[in-house]
């Protein structure tokens, strides 16, 4: 298996830009997670998914992120409009029954100018 | 008090020693427990789980357990500069999901 992927690798944008990221999970896995990592603030949970239903948003931090995930080997996440405290590194993970520890992606870096 | 604690660093450490990390958590009811490690620029790499009270031992790592002090470590022996990294403690499967939430980490420097 090729692992969690995550696309783009790295996104520059202006203020006010719709930014949207990618993954897609390791085959096979039912949770998925989307993390923020600043160094301020670390590693945060933003929302997870169990079987592609929304389990726990309360990390997502505005109404301007919004997260789907329509069927078992995609998701996204949505900034609209991005902010430059949006800049962080976002990583995706997945998981098997959610007990066996989560696998993360290579991240995607925004830079929000 | 947040949910999972871990001192930021950095842990200096001569190489051949050993190296030990600490982690405490907030939610008793937690069911799994997780070290991860990552390099500078890197993603979260999965070295250790561990799910009953003790010891469990892989390689130079050894995790260990004690729920009823909330309280998870991780021990690395012969210390090599290939593990300077920062170590992530990860906490999960309270409230009959698998909400993983991780510590801000520990940074640990191994000098030859």
């Amino acid at each position: 298996d090729a692992g969690v992927i995550q696309s783009p690798r790295h996104e520059v944008t202006e203020m006010g830009q719709e930014v949207t990221l990618r993954c897609k999970p390791i085959s096979g896995h039912d949770y998925l997670f989307w993390y923020r990592q600043t160094m301020m603030r670390g590693l945060e949970l933003l929302i997870y998914f169990n079987n592609n239903v929304p389990i726990d948003d309360s990390g997502m931090p505005e109404d301007r992120f919004s997260a789907k995930m329509p069927n078992a080997s995609f998701s996204t996440l949505k900034i609209q409009p991005s902010e430059p405290r949006d800049s962080a590194v976002y990583f995706c993970a997945s998981s098997f029954s959610g007990t066996n520890g989560a696998f993360f992606g290579q991240g995607t870096r925004l830079t929000v100018v | 008090q947040k949910e999972v604690e871990q001192n930021s660093g950095p842990l200096s450490v001569p190489e051949g020693a050993i190296a030990s990390l600490n982690c405490t958590y907030s939610d008793r009811v937690s069911q799994s427990f997780f070290w991860y490690r990552q390099y500078s620029g890197k993603s979260p790499e999965l070295i250790m789980s561990i799910y009953s009270n003790g010891d469990k031992e892989d390689g130079r790592f050894t995790a260990q357990l004690n729920k009823a002090s909330q309280y998870v470590s991780l021990l690395i022996r012969d210390s090599q500069p290939s593990d300077s990294a920062t170590y992530l403690c990860a906490v999960g499967g309270s409230g009959g999901y698998n909400k993983l939430i991780f510590g801000a980490g520990t940074r640990l420097a191994v000098h030859p």
